[in-house]
């Protein structure tokens, strides 16, 4: 089967301007998360959503930080503006949330980086 | 709130030699266990899972409720297994969201 695909690969900006992550979830998933992997420390959920709606946003920097997945497939996450510490890897993962399925499955993730 | 920390940033063993990779959590319930692991140039994927007492590549891991551990062990490693290690947590509830400790960087040397 098809992974988590996530676009673009990289993504280099400058502070203040804004950018957007695409993932596309494994067909069927109905849950999908967006973390943020700042360098040397593990994934932090920013955002979950079960089909079209959210089910956590409570650590997404709402100021700046938005997130969509209008029609409960593909999803997209915004930065507008960016800050120099958002520079991370932003790691999209889907899952069936089935009961005893609990296994996430993750993307390539986007890096990147705020001069 | 959950708390996984896993204290050994990085660990160097020799090959054939045992691997033993600390994780330990904080939570208030019935969690779920898991380590998850990322090959150089590749996506971050599922090890195993506590509540599947399998074996996976040689690894195992035991949940440990007095101790809130969850160490990850393997009798003999291979070079192949130098990767980077994250433990993570999920709660029992329906959200079933994961937190993830720092990770640990194996390295196994010839």
């Amino acid at each position: 089967e098809a992974g988590v695909a996530q676009s673009p690969r990289y993504k280099i900006i400058e502070k203040r301007q804004s950018v957007a992550f695409w993932c596309n979830p494994i067909s069927g998933h109905a849950t999908l998360y967006w973390y943020q992997q700042i360098l040397g420390q593990g994934p932090k959920l920013l955002i979950q959503f079960q089909n079209n709606g959210v089910v956590d946003d409570s650590q997404l920097p709402k100021d700046r930080f938005s997130a969509e997945r209008l029609k409960g497939v593909d999803s997209t996450l915004k930065i507008q503006p960016a800050k120099l510490e958002d520079s991370a890897v932003y790691l999209c993962a889907s899952s069936l949330q089935i009961l005893a399925k609990n296994i996430q499955y993750f993307g390539a993730g986007t890096r990147l980086s705020v001069l | 709130a959950q708390r996984v920390t896993q204290p050994e940033k990085l660990l160097s063993v020799f090959k054939g030699a045992p691997v033993e990779l600390k994780c330990n959590y904080s939570y208030s319930g019935s969690p779920e266990l898991f380590w998850y692991v990322q090959y150089s140039r590749q996506r971050l994927q599922l090890l195993l899972r506590h509540i599947s007492r399998e074996s996976i590549k040689g690894f195992t891991a035991d949940l440990n409720k007095g101790e809130t551990s969850f160490h990850l062990k393997k009798p003999f490693a291979q070079e192949e297994d130098s990767a980077m290690y994250y433990c993570a947590c999920s709660s029992s509830g329906s959200a079933r969201q994961l937190t993830f400790g720092s990770g640990t960087q194996l390295t196994v040397l010839p």
